[in-house]
């Protein structure tokens, strides 16, 4: 199975510092998508398809990357984006997750 | 819209089955895929299997001889069954619908099963 590794584990941001989230795979796969989850809730859909945007999500998030590498990217930190963000590959079976970046607010 | 929710035991004791049931509204279970995964303490996630619109079933390697996933269309509800469960079963399962076989864009609120004697 595809092992994701993603990067930091935890990480501090400063309201409008610019944020990015690294997911890596152990092999290539074709697309990478990204929850959002915040304490005791479910978590949600963020990013599909690699850089398309989740009902309702702004837009100062965008998603990049190919191949081994992808990115989750906040164009300017802000509080209601303090929660823990996962990758999963779904296209090589079984559908795998990364152990999450936490994202606190510094 | 689609709504998804998880029913069951909380407690569950070693070497016995967990069962749980997740009841799904404003989309029939007779389209696409719909699959359960868990969240363990410590925050790693697992997807456990999936039923498909027609009722074929596709499960985790690693769970494959301990995992059933059923359905009942009449009722809009699929059923997780996992056996011989130990405290390392211990977690937060969800159930969620799966687009396109690739990701997650329903979940359930999920519910805290806890193995332990």
């Amino acid at each position: 199975e595809i092992v994701l590794t993603q990067s930091p584990t935890t990480m501090a941001a400063s309201p409008g510092e610019k944020v990015t989230l690294t997911c890596r795979a152990s092999s290539s796969v074709s697309y990478m998508y990204w929850y959002q989850q915040k304490s005791g809730t479910s978590p949600k859909l963020w990013i599909y398809d690699t850089s398309k945007l989740a009902s309702g999500v702004p837009n100062r998030f965008s998603g990049s990357g190919s191949g081994t590498s992808y990115s989750l990217t906040i164009s300017s930190m802000e509080t209601e984006d303090t929660a823990t963000y996962y990758c999963q590959q779904g296209r090589s079976y079984p559908p795998t997750f990364g152990a999450g970046t936490k994202l606190e607010l510094k | 819209e689609v709504q998804l929710q998880e029913s069951g035991p909380g407690l569950v004791k070693p070497s016995q089955s967990l069962s749980l049931t997740c009841s799904v509204t404003g989309y029939s279970i007779t389209s696409n895929y719909w699959g359960w995964i868990r969240k363990f303490p410590g925050n790693k996630m697992e997807w456990m299997g999936y039923i498909s619109y027609s009722g074929s079933t596709s499960y985790n390697p690693s769970l494959k001889s301990r995992i059933s996933i059923t359905r009942d269309t009449s009722k809009n509800q699929f059923f997780l069954q996992l056996n011989s469960v130990t405290t390392e079963d211990t977690a937060t399962y969800y159930c969620a619908r799966l687009w396109r076989r690739d990701y997650f864009d329903y979940w359930g609120q999920g519910v805290m099963v806890t193995v332990s004697s």
